[in-house]
């Protein structure tokens, strides 16, 4: 992989159901991988950042693992609510530093009440 | 809200021109970082400043600059304007220098919408 890729694009969900996405990231020379939240007309907000292989952050019902051998991260939404309803963008910067920080597209949610 | 603020919110300006968006990071912030945001394009990093001087370099052109002032507020100085520049611009600041590097928490401003006419 070379770029940073996000599945799905996009998601509809019901309100209530557990829901993941997917960051594909270029595992080789890995350094950092960073999860964001965007809501429709706002700014986005820091989730998670990881670095360690096999690491797993959790943030209320949002949580987060990292495979950095296999260059991917998961994001877990639990019990889906309305308010979870944004885009979710992940980013991967590389050990050369801050040129090589790359986002992917986002995968935008949609949580149906 | 985040505690960065931008301004303006909106600038709509012509091809050719020359205009500077501002950016005043959280109180106690000392870096500042700039994205662009295009539809074809998503999320660019451009640069980062980190207590006054440039710390590092991504999607940048040479017709854009930036700066950052002693108040540790940042411009983004965007010149020879052409229509593919209509995009969203956000500034985010952070506490320390890590960015990227490290595990900072980068809170974002609200964004300024140019367009380019």
């Amino acid at each position: 992989i070379l770029n940073v890729e996000q599945s799905p694009q996009s998601l509809h969900v019901q309100e209530g159901d557990s829901t993941n996405f997917t960051c594909s990231f270029p595992s080789s020379n890995f350094y950092a991988l960073h999860w964001y939240r965007w809501e429709t007309a706002k700014s986005p907000e820091a989730l998670f950042v990881m670095t360690l292989n096999g690491d797993e952050k959790k943030k209320g019902r949002i949580s987060a693992t990292l495979n950095t051998k296999e260059g991917y991260s998961y994001l877990y939404i639990k019990g889906s609510q309305p308010e979870d309803s944004a885009t979710y963008l992940c980013a991967s910067t590389g050990s050369g530093g801050y040129q090589k920080v790359t986002f992917g597209t986002g995968t935008k949610l949609q949580v149906i009440p | 809200d985040s505690g960065v603020t931008q301004t303006p919110k909106h600038l709509i300006t012509a091809t050719g021109q020359r205009v500077t968006l501002r950016c005043s990071p959280r109180s106690g912030d000392l870096s500042v970082y700039w994205y662009q945001q295009s539809l074809d394009q998503g999320l660019q990093f451009l640069i980062q400043y980190y207590n006054g001087e440039e710390r590092a370099k991504g999607n940048i052109l040479e017709r854009f600059s930036a700066q950052q002032f002693p108040d540790l507020h940042s411009e983004l100085n965007l010149s020879s304007l052409e229509l593919g520049d209509s995009a969203l611009y956000f500034c985010a600041s952070s506490v320390a220098g890590g960015g990227w590097v490290g595990t900072d928490t980068q809170y974002f401003g609200p964004g300024t919408r140019l367009t380019v006419l």
